[in-house]
């Protein structure tokens, strides 16, 4: 069975702080990982990783993908009270179907 | 544009009642979902259309019955729904380019349905 599992489930840092989102997957044919911020409603996509190695950034957020030892992490440096939310990580096995990891839950404190 | 529209953002209705939630997408995607998400869990995937044809169904209970009128819009069907279908209800389009690594959903910004 298709799995994908996020770790820690919940986060609780400071501003300014820098925290790594781990999320780890075992599926029968990996097309892609994506990564996305969820806070009150919908999911808002941040990165799509398909190959190893490569990191892919977009200002304080940063992730990068490991097909080896089948995980990826999400970085984000200085942290801002805005990022507050559940971060959901998904690894798409066919072009038209996602397997969403629990997520974990950041709370970023001023 | 990456935007996805859901209709209506709330929606209150009894065990016998008949409704309808509604989504669009203009941005010439060729694949649309349902998703349902429970409070705190991550969302479950119910339903996939890829060019207008139902392509996967994940054994979905028969009082939700999806509908794709055309390439930009994909109804839910409700009718005789129980308490426990109370969750949100989140649309998502991709483009669907087979052999590509197009297969990014975008979402709506959901439906929070109340079943009483």
């Amino acid at each position: 069975e298709d799995k994908v599992v996020q770790s820690p489930l919940s986060l609780v840092v400071h501003e300014g702080d820098t925290v790594t989102l781990n999320c780890s997957y075992e599926v029968t044919n990996f097309r892609s990982l994506l990564w996305y911020k969820q806070e009150k409603k919908a999911p808002t996509f941040l990165f799509m990783l398909t190959s190893s190695g490569i990191e892919k950034k977009s200002g304080r957020l940063s992730s990068i993908l490991d097909k080896k030892e089948l995980f990826s992490i999400l970085n984000i440096t200085a942290t801002q009270t805005g990022d507050s939310a559940v971060y959901l990580c998904a690894v798409g096995v066919r072009t038209d179907k996602l397997i969403f990891g629990t997520g974990t839950r950041l709370q970023v404190f001023p | 544009d990456t935007e996805v529209t859901q209709t209506p953002k709330h929606l209150v209705m009894g065990m016998t009642n008949k409704k309808s939630l509604k989504c669009e997408q203009h941005m010439g995607h060729r694949a649309m979902y349902w998703y349902k998400q429970k409070a705190k869990k991550p969302p479950e995937l119910m339903f996939v259309y890829s060019y207008e044809k139902l392509s996967i169904n994940e054994s979905v209970p028969s009082r939700f019955s999806p509908e794709c009128p055309n390439s930009s819009l994909l109804n839910l069907h409700l009718h005789a729904l129980q308490p426990e279908d109370s969750a949100l209800y989140l649309c998502a389009s991709s483009q669907d380019r087979t052999g590509g690594s197009e297969e990014t959903q975008y979402f709506g910004p959901g439906t929070r349905l109340l079943v009483l």
